[in-house]
Parts: structure tokens; sequence; C-alpha cells
């Protein structure tokens, strides 16, 4: 599987949109992006996945370039419960391997 | 539903001793994983299953067994317990590449 690359933390105010960047400059053609978060030690929650269009969901929206080598994942309007760190995951096969992710702190 | 369930919640081994992790889901998911957490650090892939009788290995297996007698269970076994095995472990299951469901995790200390 491609190999990501996400900033290390970032904080968002409250209410605000929260872009999350991701590049996965190796990603090939039947490669999934996924994303994850983790709020404090609980167990990873999935957000959001695609293979080339733009998604959306009720928690999310998920932006792939056109070459596919990057990524963005929006939370429209950060809450404090939004905290967490957030995992970009680019996967082809059977497994679903986790990198260090973005803390995203949101500050009220 | 109860989706995944990890049992124990929480566990202390002492070096040396043995012990399996359990883990179950209601789903009917094919795809099962096992990963560990340490403090601070995000998450490593043990082992995972795509069906009933597979296994194959992830990041950092050493140290650990599985096995996948039917779709629903997924244990994990630890056989001579080490200190650098102490940390979070999570299992979760998917239906093939979908949306992946983790369980609550079981807090290991080896002492």
């Amino acid at each position: 599987d491609a190999k990501t690359t996400q900033p290390t933390s970032m904080d968002c105010a409250e209410g605000r949109a929260a872009n999350l960047p991701c590049n996965h400059s190796t990603i090939s053609g039947n490669e999934y992006v996924y994303w994850y978060r983790q709020i404090h030690s609980q167990g990873p929650q999935y957000i959001i996945h695609g293979l080339k269009n733009n998604e959306t969901n009720e928690m999310a929206s998920l932006i792939i370039t056109e070459d596919r080598k990057s990524s963005t994942l929006i939370l429209p309007h950060a809450t404090l419960r939004d905290t967490a760190v957030y995992y970009c995951i680019v996967r082809g096969d059977y497994k679903l391997s986790f990198g260090a992710g973005t803390t995203v702190t949101v500050r009220a | 539903n109860a989706g995944v369930t990890q049992t124990p919640k929480f566990r202390i081994l002492k070096i040396g001793q043995s012990m399996t992790l359990q883990c179950t889901q209601d789903m009917n998911h094919n795809y099962m994983y096992w990963y560990r957490q340490d403090p601070g650090m995000g998450l490593k892939l043990i082992y995972y299953s795509v069906g009933a009788g597979i296994t194959d290995k992830g990041e950092v297996p050493n140290g650990y067994n599985v096995s996948r007698s039917t779709t629903e269970d997924f244990p994990l076994r630890l056989e001579l317990a080490a200190p650098s095995q102490t940390s979070v472990y999570f299992c979760a299951s998917s239906y093939d590449r979908g949306e992946a469901f983790f369980g609550q995790g079981t807090r290991l200390t080896v002492v």
C-alpha cells in the first residue's frame, strides 16, 4: 500500500471548517483513500473513504485531487468533540495499516 | 448488535505467562484484524484474517499467534509474555474493504 504523509498536528477554531491534508504521491489505480479518527484512547472510528471522486457523508467531505496524489478531509463545522488523531490511509488490499496521523485540537 | 466485543478489558500478566485475548463480532464480517497501540504511538497491525481458516501476518507479528476457526471469532494468543508486549490491543472487523469497526480495546500490562 502507498505511504501517506500528514502534518503532525494542527489547531482549529470551534465552528470553523477544519481542512486536513494528506499526501499519497505513490498511490496506484486500485487503491482507496480512507480516513479514520481516534478520540482519546478509544478504538478508531471510520469517517469516510473514496477512490477518485469527491465524497461527502454526515461527518465530513473528502476531496481527492485529479491526479490522486493528495487529498483533503474537511470537517465542515468543527466542535470540541472533533478533537482527535486523524489517520489518512491508502489501501489496496486486505491490510488496513495506520500511520502516525494528525493530532487535531479544536479550540473554543 | 453488539458489534466488536473484546475481553478482557484489562489484564496484568507476569513475565513468561501466556494468555488469549478474545475478539468476537456479530456483523458477519469476513475481515478481522488485531492491532497494538503503545502509549503516544499509532496502531500497528499484528495479524489479520480475510475469512475463516485464513490468517496472515501484519507489521509486528512476533510473539503472537492467531486462529480463525469461525467467522465470528478471532482470538490473539500471547505466549511467554514480555514487558515489550505491554500495550493496548484493538480488534476490528469489516466486510471486505468497507468500514472497519473497532472494539474498545484490551489494556495489557506485563510485569
